[in-house]
């Protein structure tokens, strides 16, 4: 049972550089999110998904797209990478049902530098 | 946007040491509080979901407890062993969407021999 997958681990990119990250989950889930974690700064949700072709702002989500367009998958993408959004990205899911009480399943991270 | 604070920053304790730390959070419009161990290169993993006043969950040595009405949660590892090791997040679901959570930035515990 894979959970939740990411692809790439590690990217380094140049400043304007374009990229997307990949999330995967085989869990049916109905729930994915996408958060960045900095220093001293905790996880910050980026955007969020409810549902196959829908997708919502999370607190940071200037400088960032994403698209649901299979429930299984979740892509965020950078149009042109800045040194800012250095850090590490993780892709989450979980359950609808009972939306609160549903703990999120976590991806093992991208580690993203812009050079 | 939600304010979730957790204390201490940082805990260092040796084997077999029980420890706590806390999570603090806004009372208001509550819809349940998660706990998260997170690993040093893991990802983080759940621990516990709890959702009522009063609650108490336990997974081994490491329990919980909830206080909705004044806004705090605490986390408890009884008999600390390396192991255990590990950041522990908290967070709670947002007012306005009960799918987002926001999280505290978390207590670091480094448990030596």
């Amino acid at each position: 049972n894979a959970g939740v997958t990411q692809t790439p681990k590690f990217r380094v990119l140049k400043t304007g550089q374009s990229m997307t990250l990949l999330c995967a989950q085989d869990m049916n889930h109905e729930y994915m999110y996408w958060y960045r974690q900095d220093p001293g700064m905790g996880l910050r949700l980026i955007h969020y998904s409810v549902g196959e072709g829908t997708t919502a702002k999370g607190e940071v989500p200037d400088g960032y797209n994403v698209s649901r367009l299979k429930k299984q998958n979740f892509l965020l993408g950078l149009e042109s990478a800045a040194p800012s959004q250095t850090s590490v990205y993780f892709c989450a899911s979980s359950y609808s049902r009972d939306y609160s009480n549903q703990p999120q399943h976590f991806g093992d991270g991208t580690r993203l530098s812009i050079l | 946007i939600l304010n979730v604070e957790q204390s201490p920053q940082s805990l260092h304790v040796q084997e077999g040491d029980s420890t706590n730390f806390t999570c603090s959070f806004p009372s208001s419009n509550f819809y349940a509080l998660h706990w998260y161990r997170w690993e040093t290169a893991k990802s983080p993993e759940a621990l516990f979901v709890m959702t009522l006043n009063g609650d108490e969950k336990k997974k081994g040595r490491i329990s919980a407890t909830l206080n909705t009405k004044e806004g705090y949660s605490y986390l408890y590892i009884k008999g600390s062993q390396p192991e255990d090791s590990a950041t522990y997040l908290c967070a709670r679901p947002d007012t306005g969407t009960a799918s987002k959570l926001t999280f505290g930035t978390g207590t670091r515990l480094q448990v030596t021999l």
